[in-house]
């Protein structure tokens, strides 16, 4: 089991540009869910998709943060225009039920 | 200009001693807790979990314990190591998500 992937490992983009951050679940894991860790708020979850399907975007920080799951195997989280105060590591991980969940190793976005 | 950050509770322990990490939960209606560690530049790994209708469980040189009266978790590492230095989480079900406290760095020296 490869566990969750996540691409790309280290971004760094300059302010103002999209960025689009992508992950490949764990097979069979019905649930998704895309979390923030920054040093100054610690770990922030942004969004849970169940089956593919948003659940609860009440954490996403406001209208330039979007995320789609368009089939069981991939999501994608994008951000149009990237601020700044946007960087930080990105994990997504998945969970076969409500209970543990399985990390992917992060993408650390830095924006300039 | 100095940053400011989570000032996260440091644990120091010697090489070989037993490490006892503590967290309190918010919420009497959660079922379920799990523990996290989380070395540097990693994603958080699953250590260990327990249910609300026990209080304690074992694993590989760890022990969870729950304390559901004062609503208390805590992590015991036995004979501490070096790889065992990382940032340590507890967190609580709620419906489908976590809710993930802020960590307790162990510092392991030899």
């Amino acid at each position: 089991d490869a566990g969750v992937i996540q691409s790309p490992r280290h971004e760094v983009t300059e302010m103002g540009q999209e960025v689009t951050l992508r992950c490949k679940p764990i097979s069979g894991h019905n649930s998704l869910f895309w979390y923030r860790q920054t040093m100054m708020r610690g770990l922030e979850l942004l969004i849970y998709f169940n089956n593919n399907v948003p659940i609860d975007d009440s954490g996403m920080p406001e209208d330039r943060f979007s995320a789609k799951m368009p089939n069981a195997s991939f999501s994608t989280l994008k951000i149009q225009p990237s601020e700044p105060r946007d960087s930080a590591v990105y994990f997504c991980a998945s969970s076969p039920g409500a209970t543990r969940q399985y990390f992917g190793p992060g993408t650390r976005l830095t924006v300039t | 200009g100095e940053s400011v950050g989570l000032h996260l509770p440091t644990l120091s322990v010697q090489e070989g001693d037993n490490s006892i990490i503590n967290c309190a939960y918010s919420n009497s209606a959660s079922d379920y807790f799990i523990w996290y560690k989380q070395e540097s530049g990693k994603g958080p790994q699953f250590i260990i979990d327990i249910r609300s209708n026990m209080d304690k469980r074992q694993g590989q040189r760890v022990t969870v314990l729950l304390n559901k009266t004062v609503k208390h978790l805590s992590l015991q590492i036995a004979a501490t190591q070096p790889g065992d230095s990382a940032v340590y989480f507890c967190a609580e079900n709620s419906g489908y998500a976590l809710n993930f406290g802020k960590g307790t760095s162990l510092l392991v020296t030899p």
